[in-house]
């Protein structure tokens, strides 16, 4: 049973356009969301998270939205740039068990 | 500040055979995570010390073990290697518990097993 999910394995956009990065999950006892980029052959990077309290958190270019209710959050990479190419995954936590529960990832590829 | 150290790069090791995998979280950090990602399959989480303890594992067998030393470095041990092990282990560290659930990966060890 996939807690986590990233439904768009893949996304194009064009160099300066917005880039919108998709997740839900079902597990209502998450409680803290988080954002990873990862390139090959890589340890995956954290970008952004943002508290369940929250439902909007910044970080120059990049935002993350949570809705609560839809159980859906969803980063904003604006304005996107060709090395923003790469694989991101959502992430969820949980008090007490702090793991970290992944999405799938979706490959993000910024045309010049 | 350097970040979240793990070696070796890669592993080839037999069926059969025992794999130990090192890991050195960000200085400050107490807690250290493992996580597996074979093939085709997202992260999956393995294991978490904080504070020399074991405070929780995932779904995979007792073959899969570690501790972590005073020093809050970790070790991972996967013994009687079996083909699906075959994977990235990856490594995270985090502050104190209390404090933040943001996890620093490290580069991550490719385990090869033949």
């Amino acid at each position: 049973d996939q807690q986590v999910k990233q439904n768009s394995p893949s996304l194009s956009v064009q160099e300066g356009r917005i880039s919108i990065l998709n997740c839900d999950y079902t597990n209502s006892m998450f409680d803290y969301f988080l954002w990873y980029k990862k390139y090959p052959a890589e340890g995956p990077t954290f970008l952004i998270s943002i508290s369940s309290i929250k439902d909007k958190n910044e970080d120059g270019r990049f935002t993350v939205f949570l809705n609560k209710s839809a159980k859906h959050l969803s980063l904003h990479i604006v304005p996107s740039q060709p090395g923003d190419s790469a694989v991101y995954f959502c992430a969820a936590s949980a008090e007490p068990a702090r793991q970290l529960t992944f999405g799938s990832g979706t490959q993000l590829t910024v045309l010049p | 500040e350097a970040g979240v150290t793990q070696s070796p790069t890669h592993l080839i090791k037999t069926r059969g055979q025992q794999a130990t995998l090192r890991c050195s979280p960000i200085s400050g950090h107490t807690s250290v995570y493992w996580y597996q990602q074979a093939l085709g399959l997202g992260l999956q989480f393995l294991l978490w010390y904080d504070e020399g303890e074991e405070r929780n594992r995932g779904n995979f067998p007792p073959r899969f073990s570690g501790r972590q030393f005073p020093n809050y470095s970790s070790e991972l041990n996967v013994n009687a290697l079996e083909l699906e092990d075959s994977a990235l282990y990856l490594c995270a560290s985090s502050l104190a518990v209390a404090l933040t659930y943001e996890q620093y990966f490290g580069p991550g060890t490719r385990l090869t097993v033949t």
